[in-house]
């Protein structure tokens, strides 16, 4: 069954500090991969993309990595903000198509 | 700005009633999506339309029903509402052969 575990499920950390975030996947075929950043009371809105071939990825303070071998990707937050308290979803793409299967999210609070 | 739009934003209703959701979208896509998200879960496909004559179930289309009236309008309805249908409801668009998906800013509906 194809299926994306996220861990933690909760994080709590100090304003300017740096944190990680874990994604496993058992998805086939593989197309790719995103990290999605889900506000309260928003829509998801896509962070970065990452291909089979791709090892890393970065937006700004976020940077994304994947291991395509182990099926594992991370999303590291540098220097965190206020405003990145939120939920982060690991999304892996099903093939080549719309399918889309979904991480529950890790809930990311920043405190000052 | 090209947006995904979601009305109402919450809904109370009691158990038994139709429950209308509507998604617009400004963006131009083809593709249309309608998801519900559950605490600690992840999101989950209901209905999706590739196009006006095009209309698809997804996962967990039981109890569900969609209408696509116009390339920029895509509606959930609830025949007879249960409790368990108690959910945050997003409505995502994509263009044709992009899977990046864009979502609104979500429907919470509460039935009692």
């Amino acid at each position: 069954k194809n299926q994306v575990e996220q861990s933690p499920q909760s994080l709590i950390i100090l304003e300017g500090k740096n944190c990680t975030l874990q994604c496993n996947y058992t998805v086939s075929p593989f197309s790719n991969l995103r990290w999605y950043k889900q506000d309260t009371g928003r829509g998801p809105v896509s962070l970065t993309i990452m291909t089979f071939s791709e090892n890393t990825k970065s937006n700004g303070r976020y940077t994304a990595t994947l291991d395509a071998d182990t099926k594992q990707s991370s999303l590291h937050i540098t220097a965190s903000q206020l405003s990145d308290s939120a939920s982060y979803i690991c999304v892996v793409s099903e093939g080549s198509s719309y399918k889309l299967i979904f991480g529950s999210g890790t809930r990311l609070l920043v405190r000052p | 700005d090209a947006d995904v739009t979601q009305t109402p934003r919450n809904r109370i209703t009691k158990t038994g009633k139709r429950i209308m959701l509507e998604c617009s979208q400004t963006k131009g896509h083809d593709r249309m999506y309608w998801y519900r998200q559950d605490p600690g879960l992840g999101l989950r496909l209901i209905y999706y339309s590739f196009d006006v004559k095009d209309i698809n179930k997804g996962e967990i289309s039981d109890g569900y029903s969609v209408s696509r009236q116009a390339q920029a309008k895509f509606s959930l309805s609830l025949e007879s509402a249960i409790p368990n249908q108690t959910a945050l409801y997003f409505c995502a668009t994509s263009k044709g052969y992009d899977n990046e998906q864009f979502f609104g800013p979500g429907t919470r509906l509460t039935v009692l």
